[in-house]
């Protein structure tokens, strides 16, 4: 079983829609859940990161934690062609750091 | 500017030529790491480090070493490369011993033919 999961799409929504990315996750000792967003060809850059049960907005993202169904999920909100890329969710359950393969999103103008 | 860079950027090599990837970061980070990306497998960490002298295996670490004898600079090195180590390779810095966020290096594409 892979520490995360996410489903890689893709996903294609129009613009101003909301975009739901989800990413499930197998350590329940996991404490900190990370998203990161990386274009083609280019490296990761942080979007989010929670640590606490619940929701934790910035501008146009969000992203939730359910540790008891083990579950991080991130939306975003009035979507952008800029925000077509593929979004990685990352968890550390120790020292070290675990990434789904990644959802490729597209937002068509 | 707060940066991790590393170096060569695009390498490519043969079979058995031993090779090092630099990375140096400017933040004065504790934890710094080395993954490596392919397609439909992800990020897969190889190596991470909470601090000079103390380095440890992620989930891929056979083929590579690294070492960290100063907190700025983490080289991945390759002592015998093969082709299935053909990859795109990230060094990533964070504070607070991999508590907070990663910052990424630019990555490095290599080839081994």
């Amino acid at each position: 079983q892979k520490e995360v999961e996410q489903n890689s799409g893709p996903l294609s929504v129009p613009e101003g829609a909301i975009a739901s990315l989800n990413c499930t996750y197998s350590d329940r000792g996991s404490q900190s859940f990370f998203w990161y967003r990386q274009y083609s060809g280019k490296s990761p850059e942080l979007i989010m990161f929670i640590y606490s049960n619940g929701d934790k907005e910035d501008g146009r993202f969000t992203a939730q934690l359910n540790k008891a169904s083990q579950y991080v999920s991130l939306l975003i909100r009035d979507s952008q062609p800029s925000d077509s890329a593929t979004y990685l969710c990352a968890v550390n359950p120790s020292n070290q750091f675990y990434f789904g393969t990644g959802t490729s999103l597209t937002v068509i103008p | 500017e707060a940066q991790v860079t590393q170096n060569p950027r695009y390498l490519i090599t043969v079979t058995g030529k031993k090779l090092t990837v630099t990375c140096s970061q400017n933040m004065n980070h504790e934890y710094m790491s080395w993954y490596r990306q392919d397609p439909g497998l992800g990020l897969r960490q190889i190596y991470y480090s909470m601090n000079v002298e103390v380095t440890d295996k992620g989930d891929v670490p056979e083929g590579y070493k690294v070492s960290r004898k100063e907190k700025r600079n983490f080289p991945l090195i390759l002592e015998s490369p093969s082709p299935n180590q053909t990859s795109l390779y990230f060094c990533a810095s964070s504070g607070q011993q991999g508590n907070y966020e990663q910052y990424f290096g630019p990555g490095t594409r290599l080839t081994v033919t």
